[in-house]
């Protein structure tokens, strides 16, 4: 059965520092998100991307973040400088319409530290 | 703003009850998931509800959506020590772009 797939699986960077979490979507499917989870706490989403463009945003995705579809499969989130609070599990997901469910990845565990 | 509150948020059960988990939100959706996860796992996708009246049942889980009311339930039935695992509810905002927000979760612990 196709799946969403992130790499890494731990991340761990100082405060300051640029990353780059990776996922590739499930291959027909049109729809990509990232949502993150804090420890503990609820899923929020961050960000909907479609056609190669941001459909949706929330107020936690700000200027230091940044996705990209640099080719045919990847997906990437980047954080320019990352901070203390971004410390969190980042799940890609993928659906192939906006009217069907995604299917979410395994997540990326970030620590910053 | 969207809120979604599931109740309870701890859910402690003997192995052969019933139980229920209710997910209420606060404004108007036609789409409400139900996602398992277990303990430093991804979510696995439980139900998609589509319609007010919508009814889905898996083995043990029975989901319906009350659109109305808006609220959903998960009903658990005969619990098993596998059902153990955090559970939430999530509305998908369509209006705004296609976006889940979810409730808080359940965490379910069954014990033998």
């Amino acid at each position: 059965e196709p799946e969403v797939t992130q790499t890494p699986s731990h991340q761990v960077t100082q405060m300051g520092q640029e990353v780059i979490l990776r996922c590739v979507p499930i291959s027909n499917h049109l729809y990509f998100y990232w949502y993150r989870q804090i420890l503990g706490q609820k899923v929020e989403f961050l960000v909907s991307f479609y056609n190669n463009e941001i459909s949706e945003k929330s107020e936690i995705f700000d200027d230091q973040f940044s996705v990209e579809r640099p080719d045919g499969s990847n997906f990437t989130l980047k954080i320019r400088s990352t901070k203390l609070e971004d410390s969190a599990m980042y799940f890609c997901a993928s659906s192939r319409d906006r009217a069907l469910f995604p299917y979410f990845g395994p997540g990326t565990r970030l620590t910053v530290t | 703003e969207l809120k979604v509150e599931q109740n309870p948020l701890f859910l402690s059960m003997q192995e052969g009850k019933n139980y229920t988990i209710y997910c209420n939100y606060s404004t108007t959706s036609d789409r409400l998931y139900w996602y398992r996860q277990d303990p430093g796992k991804s979510l696995e996708s439980l139900f998609v509800l589509l319609s007010n009246g919508a009814v889905k049942q898996e083995g043990r889980l029975m989901a319906s959506l009350d659109t109305k009311a808006r609220l959903s339930t998960l009903h658990i039935t005969a619990a098993v020590h596998d059902l153990s695992a955090t559970y939430f509810c999530a509305v998908d905002i369509r209006e705004y772009g296609n976006k889940l927000v979810f409730g808080a979760g359940t965490i379910l612990r069954v014990k033998s």
